[in-house]
Order: C-alpha cells, then structure tokens, then sequence
C-alpha cells in the first residue's frame, strides 16, 4: 500500500522568507502527485498536481513543486511566502489501480511571522 | 466556475441518532469521494462513486452506507453515531482524471 510522510509537522517562516514543505511517498509505480492546502475549518484547495512529464510544476499562488523519483520526494516550494499563506499544506497520492484515492500525509502546519 | 457543494455545512447530532450527508458534484463529474478527517488528522478515505456503482472501498465502517444518484449526486449515510465520528467529512469529485476537487466539508459534531 502506498504511504505519505510529511516529516515536518510545523514550520515557522517570516513573511516574505523561502519556504520548502518535505514530502516522500512510498509507491509501487509512478504515482499522481498532489499538494493540497486547508485553512483551519476549511475544505481542501488544489495548489497542484504531477501526472507525468516535466518533474517541475508550477501552481497557484505561486507555489511550485519537483519531482525527484530517486529520492520518492515531491516538494513545494514558494519564494516569497505571504501572511495568507499560513495554513496546513497536505501532500497526497493517487492510487491509479483503485479510482484515484487519495492517501494524505499527516499535513504541515505553516505559521507565517510578520 | 461551479464547486462541489455539501450540505449541510454544520451537523450536530446525539449519540445514536443517524445523519445524512449531501454531495453535489462539479457538472459533467462522473467520480464522487467521500473522505472524513478527525480533528487534527489527515484525511481517510471512506469510498468512491463512479457512474453511480461503487468503485472503492476504504476504512467506512459498517454503520455508514452511501451511494450515488442518477444525478451523480451523492449522499452518505451514518447511523447509531458515536462521539468518535465527530468530524469533518469531505466530498470530493472528479471528472474521471486524477484531479479530484473537494468541497468545502460538513462538520459533524456528536454529542
């Protein structure tokens, strides 16, 4: 069964800093790769996606994210991050024998100092 | 551009007692997920939809049923509820790509 780690559970990073949130998965073949974020009582939002192709995806609000298939990783990033940014930022995978569900990772919560 | 919608946005329901959930998906969505994410957790898998016939099956416990309509809408039923089934409970749709498109959850408090 595929797994998610997310091994940062907060990170804390002043406005207009670098940001990096870690994910690795742990999948039998080439996955689908996601980054979805959710403020606090909200639903989830699609930042982006990998299906296949260029290992760099670009995604809204300026985040983008690379895939390395030797390291099972698939980070975001964002140059330049933004008080609106604080939220919980969740990595997942898609399970493309079994409809595409989705498998979470335990999420990365993201304080924003000013 | 239209979302998923759920309804309602809020529940709150006694032990025991039994809740319905609504999901419409994004127009032309053939794929309806249902997820449930307990305060603090990630989100769990429960099931999925797929042209109206069930296509997966997660960690949904028996108590819960839900099926998908000839709208494609979706409804997820709970009965005999516990406290451990407060939570948020999200409803996802695709339009049969990997990109699933989540609505904004029901609440569920048990009390």
């Amino acid at each position: 069964a595929q797994s998610v780690t997310q091994p940062d559970i907060h990170i804390t990073v002043s406005e207009g800093a670098s940001l990096e949130l870690r994910c690795n998965y742990s999948y039998g073949a080439t996955p689908y790769l996601f980054w979805y974020v959710q403020s606090p009582g909200q639903g989830l939002q699609l930042l982006l996606k990998y299906f296949s192709g260029d290992t760099l995806v670009q995604g809204i609000k300026g985040f983008e994210a690379e895939f390395k298939r030797s390291q099972s990783s698939f980070n975001l990033r964002k140059p330049s991050v933004h008080w609106s940014d604080a939220a919980e930022y969740f990595c997942a995978v898609g399970e493309r024998a079994a409809g595409n569900k989705l498998t979470f990772g335990g999420g990365t919560r993201v304080l924003v100092k000013p | 551009a239209a979302g998923v919608i759920q309804s309602p946005r809020h529940l709150i329901k006694e032990k025991r007692e039994t809740a319905t959930l609504k999901c419409y998906p994004i127009p032309r969505h053939d794929t309806v997920y249902w997820y449930q994410q307990g305060p603090g957790q990630d989100p769990q898998f429960l099931i999925s939809f797929y042209e109206k016939m069930q296509s997966d099956k997660g960690s949904i416990p028996d108590r819960f049923s839900a099926q998908q309509f000839s709208d494609y809408h979706s409804e997820l039923n709970m009965s005999s509820l516990e406290l451990g089934d407060s939570a948020l409970y999200f409803c996802a749709s695709s339009p049969g790509t990997p990109s699933a498109f989540f609505g904004q959850g029901t609440r569920l408090t048990v009390v």
